[in-house]
């Protein structure tokens, strides 16, 4: 089944503990991003990759990194995070960006709290 | 640079009526359009996309939208509106020439009423 798999589902830390929630993607799709969901926001794209060891930066990269050393990983960190980066994560991934002929398949979202 | 905006937080529709959700989009070069859909405790799902060619362009679930570069819009219809469709719907642009990059709007929640 084709499947973008983020880890964990639900996290509650404090300020200041380095964190990283996972995405993994089953279908060999070339691109991957990561977006927050805020109420009345929408999602904003935080990180894009479009093939390993490529990656640029969304709207709202600030607070975050990225890395691409493999296909079907992407993971996201949080070396310091703090209380506004509380909000809902979203990976996704696609064959060939945007532009594909097939969806962006998403990952079902991590919720992350920090206190 | 691309934005989005879309007209309405929320949208309360009885069953049976049209839906129709209003997306307007700023881009200095052809844009790439996208509607998406978000049930509760749940990802998004892809509706429909405009890339190039026809401008009205037909999704799931009965959905559809047309591109006109004229208004630079590209609103969402459903001519009769069924429970299942109350959800959140996201409209989102990127650029044709930085596909990389994906705009979204701030999305409209649609409540269906008996």
């Amino acid at each position: 089944e084709a499947q973008v798999t983020q880890n964990p589902r639900y996290l509650i830390t404090v300020t200041g503990k380095k964190l990283t929630v996972t995405c993994s993607q089953n279908m060999n799709h070339e691109y991957m991003s990561w977006y927050r969901q805020d109420p009345g926001l929408g999602l904003r794209q935080i990180y894009y990759s479009m093939n390993v060891e490529v990656t640029d930066k969304g709207d709202v990269p600030e607070g975050y990194k990225v890395s691409r050393k493999e296909k079907r990983n992407f993971p996201l960190i949080l070396e310091s995070p703090s209380p506004n980066q509380t909000s809902l994560y979203f990976c996704a991934s696609t064959p060939t960006g945007t532009a594909s002929n097939q969806p962006q398949h998403f990952g079902d979202g991590t919720r992350l709290s920090i206190l | 640079a691309q934005s989005v905006t879309q007209l309405g937080s929320h949208v309360s529709v009885s069953e049976g009526a049209l839906v129709l959700l209003r997306c307007n989009y700023s881009s200095s070069v052809p844009p790439y359009l996208f509607w998406y859909v978000q049930y509760p405790n749940q990802g998004l799902q892809l509706l429909l996309k405009y890339t190039t060619g026809a401008t009205l362009v037909k999704g799931i679930n009965g959905f559809e939208a047309e591109f006109k570069k004229s208004e630079t819009s590209f609103h969402l219809t459903k001519p009769s509106a069924h429970m299942s469709d109350a959800a959140e719907y996201f409209c989102a642009v990127s650029e044709s020439d930085s596909w990389g990059k994906l705009q979204f709007g701030a999305g409209t929640q649609v409540v269906v009423t008996p």
